[in-house]
């Protein structure tokens, strides 16, 4: 069965100090790798997608890279403004859901 | 930039009363899908649909649920009898290709009294 697993549950961060967040993933056959971040009363929004292992994303503070069995998101100096909840979500090549890990709460304060 | 809508944003019902959830995805996209997230807990999968029909269903989407696209814009969930346990935010989410990222709507919150 397919299974995502996000850790820490919460993270609590000095603005500028660095961290990671890990996604562990099992899944039949990998199709991609999802990173969203979903703020308070609102739907995910899309960051990233990973299609294999090796593979690495960047978009501002944020860095997305891909093993076969998990990915991290490296946040670098994070702002207050980077706090959210971020989600790590898999598709498999024979379906077409995908599954979604329980999250990481991020806290970053000024 | 082109976003997924939903409407309402809030929904009040009361217990076996049915309900629609109206979602307007991003014109050219081709499937479609709707979630659930309980409070506090993940986002769950209900359903995909693509090419006018379900592809794919979780064990949460029973009878009493439904969807359905009735024009070349409009994607819906009906939910007939519904349940206190009906109570969590539905997302809508559409995508151009398969392997590209589902864009969500900001989910409709549906409270069953």
């Amino acid at each position: 069965e397919d299974q995502v697993t996000q850790s820490p549950e919460a993270l609590r961060l000095q603005e500028g100090e660095s961290s990671s967040l890990n996604c562990s993933y099992t899944v039949s056959g990998l199709r991609g790798l999802f990173w969203y971040r979903q703020d308070p009363g609102k739907g995910p929004e899309f960051l990233f997608t990973l299609y294999s292992a090796g593979e690495e994303k960047e978009k501002e503070r944020l860095k997305a890279t891909l093993t076969k069995k998990e990915s991290f998101l490296h946040i670098t100096a994070p702002k207050p403004e980077d706090s959210a909840t971020y989600l790590c979500a898999v598709q498999n090549t024979g379906g077409f859901k995908t599954i979604f890990g329980a999250g990481t709460r991020l806290f970053v304060k000024a | 930039e082109p976003e997924v809508t939903q409407t309402p944003s809030h929904q009040v019902t009361q217990m076996g009363q049915e309900v629609i959830l109206r979602c307007v995805p991003i014109s050219n996209h081709l499937y479609f899908y709707w979630y659930r997230q309980i409070l506090g807990q993940k986002v769950e999968f209900l359903v995909s649909f693509y090419n006018n029909e379900i592809s794919e269903k979780s064990e949460i989407f029973d009878d009493q649920f439904s969807v359905e696209r009735p024009d070349g814009s409009n994607f819906t969930l009906k939910i007939r009898s519904t349940k206190l346990e009906d109570s969590a935010m539905y997302f809508c989410a559409s995508r151009g290709q398969r392997d590209q990222p589902q864009h969500f709507g900001d989910g409709t919150r549906l409270s069953i009294l």
